[in-house]
């Protein structure tokens, strides 16, 4: 079972475009929704996160929009640049309870290709 | 700081073989996690240890043996590793349960 659902699995988008990617989960016990940015070789490096406590969230280019009824968030690079050009994750986690920390669950990624 | 460290970068191992990976941060964060990577692949839960206890254990295999020594120190023993089990082995840590996740940059290990 698949709990985050991303889309789409690529995505080319010419320079100074906007990117848009979107997420999907099922488990309404997920209380924290993290976007990773990975170069190939790399570790996944923290873009953004949000919980569903706001609808909204921006950190210079980035932009995380969530909306809790629908069960779905999306990020938005905004004057998207070469140097973006990489794999995008989204996640999921949930509190635990008596001191445990959950793991992430993630989305299948999105290849990111953004055109000089 | 939001440095994770993680030795060696790459590995390479024959299937007898006893390696160990190391994870390391001075963050004071008190969870810590293993994940395995494969090549266009997410990143999949292994291990979590919480306040160095484990907390969970993803169903993995026993030939991949976690062990916290103490709160800024995490280690991966590996043991008569299979060809299957060659990908990019991420280590994270978090201040606690629920708080952001920060990866070290992985090492790579070749099982032959």
């Amino acid at each position: 079972q698949q709990q985050v659902k991303q889309s789409p699995q690529s995505l080319i988008v010419q320079k100074g475009g906007i990117s848009i990617i979107n997420c999907a989960y099922e488990n309404t016990a997920f209380d924290y929704f993290p976007w990773y940015q990975q170069f190939p070789g790399k570790g996944p490096a923290l873009l953004i996160a949000i919980r569903p406590d706001v609808s909204e969230k921006k950190e210079g280019r980035f932009t995380i929009s969530f909306n809790k009824s629908a069960k779905q968030f999306s990020l938005h690079i905004m004057d998207s640049q070469p140097g973006d050009s990489a794999t995008y994750f989204c996640a999921a986690s949930k509190e635990v309870s008596g001191g445990g920390a959950d793991g992430l669950t993630f989305g299948k990624g999105t290849h990111l290709i953004i055109q000089p | 700081d939001t440095e994770v460290t993680q030795t060696p970068k790459h590995l390479v191992m024959g299937m007898t073989n006893k390696k160990s990976l190391k994870c390391e941060q001075h963050m004071g964060h008190r969870a810590m996690y293993w994940y395995k990577q494969k090549a266009k692949k997410p990143p999949e839960l292994m291990f979590v240890y919480s306040y160095e206890k484990l907390s969970i254990n993803e169903s993995v295999p026993s030939r991949f043996s976690p062990e916290c020594p103490n709160s800024s120190l995490l280690n991966l023993h590996l043991h008569a590793l299979q060809p299957e089990d060659s990908a990019l082995y991420l280590c994270a840590s978090s201040l606690q349960g629920g708080y952001t996740q920060y990866f070290g940059p992985g090492t790579r290990l070749t099982v032959l």
